[in-house]
């Protein structure tokens, strides 16, 4: 499988942007960059995901670099709401089993 | 609509004893996940089951972990004759036929042995 690598933990400022960065640098043609987040004692929950080309939807931004090889979530006002465990992983689409690793822990300050 | 319901969402169990573990999924989904995470660790993997089949079940430990989805009901994780190291959180997600890696889930099961 794919790795993933991610800094352990992120701070920022509530209000400001965030920028979470992943590196894949052993990424396959068919895996798709899939990103969630896991807020203190719940489930995880789905973010975005996205192959080649940039994604935007109600939660966040997804920035793929041309080369695939890493990614940026980008969150554009983190609020309070938004301090979780935040996850990168691979997969293709019909892949199920999926890999959470460490991921990055976000912390927000007021 | 309401999401992917767990239960019970904590579960204490003394060695030796049965632990069984639900999950409803969301409407409409067919597919079923279950994970589980132990402390300061992400989730891994354990099974994978679509209504009365289990389609993958790699991620289960050999002994004493089963799971089922009857075509009536909830789907089943339980795992006999509980041990310490099996005190963890025990997420079970959903999905869409044709979105296996799109996952909802729940709020999950916090198993603790004592």
């Amino acid at each position: 499988d794919a790795k993933t690598t991610q800094p352990n933990s992120m701070e920022s400022n509530e209000e400001e942007p965030v920028h979470l960065p992943c590196n894949h640098s052993t990424i396959s043609g068919t895996d798709y960059i899939h990103w969630y987040r896991q807020l203190p004692s719940q489930g995880p929950e789905y973010v975005i995901h996205g192959l080649t080309s940039n994604v935007n939807n109600r939660m966040a931004s997804l920035a793929i670099a041309e080369d695939r090889k890493s990614s940026t979530l980008i969150l554009h006002r983190a609020t309070l709401r938004d301090a979780a465990v935040y996850y990168c992983i691979l997969e293709s689409l019909a892949g199920y089993a999926l890999n959470f690793g460490k991921g990055t822990s976000l912390l927000v300050t007021p | 609509n309401a999401g992917v319901m767990q239960n019970p969402r904590h579960l204490v169990r003394r060695r030796g004893q049965e632990a069984r573990l639900r999950c409803s999924p969301m409407k409409g989904h067919s597919h079923v996940y279950w994970y589980r995470q132990l402390p300061e660790e992400g989730l891994k993997f354990m099974v994978y089951l679509q209504k009365e089949n289990i389609i993958d079940e790699s991620g289960m430990p050999k002994e004493r972990f089963s799971a089922e989805f009857p075509k009536e009901g909830p789907s089943i994780l339980r795992i006999q004759q509980v041990v310490r190291g099996d005190s963890a959180a025990y997420f079970c997600a959903s999905s869409p036929r044709d979105v296996p890696h799109e996952q909802y889930f729940g709020p999950g099961t916090r198993l603790t042995v004592t």
